[in-house]
């Protein structure tokens, strides 16, 4: 079957240490996108790739970096810097550039990062 | 002003009742308006787009008004497994001609046996 896997779903981390969490997709989608939700707010767009090495910054992506080296793959490190790092992590993939005009975007079952 | 607002909910209704949920925006410029639906701690999965004519699937049928700015989703005759969070989110062009995605907060649906 296709679609998204993110792992892990559940991690824990104590503050100061960075961390990777993973995001693939075999729908063959050229754009990946990353996303966190939290309590009150919409979902945040993170980062945005629409193709392999290269990546764009969306709205909130200080404290966070992330790497497009294959099609299927984009994950995202949750750096010291991140000054809120507790939420809900989304992955999302579409068809390149149909994303943000079709609405259609496919979502992982996320990551949620604690730390403590 | 949020560039999306939704009803805060959450509504309780019970099984065969109609429920309505609105959403209204603020940029003029909008141009596409979907509906997702979030179950609890679960990822968001597309429910349906909203067409300028307003679009009915199944029991659910998606209307816009755009001098009005607003988007309304209607669910009739409810069932259990219709209880979630259904988010508004709006396509937008932004100041660097990117489009992309507003997510409303989301309003929160019980159906009640």
């Amino acid at each position: 079957d296709g679609g998204i896997t993110q792992s892990p779903k559940y991690l824990f981390r104590k503050e100061g240490q960075n961390v990777t969490l993973s995001c693939e997709q075999n729908l063959n989608h050229d754009a990946m996108y990353w996303y966190r939700q939290d309590p009150g707010q919409g979902l945040r767009l993170i980062y945005y790739s629409q193709i392999v090495n290269d990546f764009q910054k969306g709205d909130i992506a200080e404290g966070y970096s992330v790497s497009r080296e294959k099609k299927e793959s984009f994950p995202l490190t949750v750096t010291s810097a991140q000054k809120n790092p507790t939420a809900f992590y989304l992955c999302a993939s579409s068809i390149r550039d149909r994303g943000p005009n079709t609405g259609e975007l496919f979502f992982g079952e996320g990551s949620r990062l604690t730390v403590l | 002003r949020k560039e999306v607002e939704q009803d805060p909910g959450p509504f309780n209704v019970p099984e065969g009742a109609t429920v309505a949920f609105n959403c209204t925006y603020s940029n003029s410029a909008s141009q596409s308006f979907f509906w997702y639906r979030q179950d609890c701690r679960k990822e968001p999965k597309l429910l349906m787009s909203v067409y300028s004519s307003g679009n009915e699937d199944g029991r659910f049928t998606a209307q816009l008004n755009r001098a009005s700015q607003y988007i309304s989703l209607l669910i009739r005759d409810s069932k259990l497994s219709d209880s979630a969070t259904y988010l508004c989110v709006v396509n937008i062009i932004n100041a660097g001609n990117n489009r992309k995605l507003i997510w409303g907060l989301g309003t929160s649906l019980a159906v009640n046996p």
